[in-house]
């Protein structure tokens, strides 16, 4: 299995609280993802980087910052956290090239109450 | 924005049954690749296309991508109670830092009864 860690696996917090998901890779590889998965839209983009401190939005930002300071760590960050943020997050990461594979962590399943 | 639109959204068959699932799309991408998820864990990787018309075959599952690279099918021959999961198609990105963004179809979810 390629070395991916989300953490926490597991959380609950309030509506306008702050939230930090992490992934940590132990792979060196240079992209890493973050998506989310709702029943009905499989998995969407929300943000992923492409180098340490180079980050770019996907299809569905709007809410979420990340950062990426190492190589090895990538945060998404709810700024202020809403029910329509409840969800599965999937952490991500991938080398380079026409065939690449993505390598996905075990999610994070976050409930916005 | 790109769009994959991925059919059926649920399949519920007798094991030995064949099936086909598919992948369409108005847009083209540089590769199609078909993942299976369990419940619980991240989706796995089972074929990378990225040829027009190519198919390629993973024991009795077939995979093919479109001549214009934008549609594909996943078949599967005899299916039995371990193919029971989660199959999602996603479409690579155009190139440069992007090969990796994927976009996913809204996933076929397959259940083989013994």
């Amino acid at each position: 299995d390629a070395g991916i860690t989300q953490s926490p696996r597991h959380k609950v917090t309030e509506t306008g609280t702050p939230v930090t998901l992490r992934c940590h890779q132990t792979e060196n590889h240079r992209y890493m993802y973050w998506y989310r998965q709702d029943p009905g839209h499989g998995l969407r983009l929300i943000h992923y980087s492409y180098g340490v401190k180079d980050t770019d939005k996907g299809e569905v930002s709007d809410g979420y910052s990340v950062s990426r300071s190492k190589t090895e760590d990538f945060l998404l960050t709810l700024e202020s956290a809403t029910s329509s943020q409840t969800s599965v997050y999937f952490c991500a990461i991938s080398g380079w090239g026409i065939d690449t594979e993505a390598f996905f962590g075990q999610g994070t399943r976050l409930t916005v109450v | 924005t790109q769009l994959l639109e991925q059919s059926p959204q649920f399949l519920s068959i007798q094991e030995g049954e064949n099936l086909t699932v598919y992948c369409n799309s108005s847009s083209v991408f540089s590769s199609l690749q078909w993942y299976r998820q369990e419940p619980g864990e991240g989706p796995v990787l089972l074929v990378t296309v990225v040829t027009g018309g190519e198919v390629k075959k993973l024991k009795r599952l077939t995979f093919q991508f479109g001549d214009a690279r934008k549609d594909s099918s996943l078949h599967i021959t005899a299916a039995q109670p371990g193919d029971t999961g989660l199959y999602l198609c996603a479409g690579g990105g155009a190139g440069g830092t992007s090969y990796g963004k994927l976009t996913f179809g809204q996933g076929t979810i397959l259940t083989v009864h013994p």
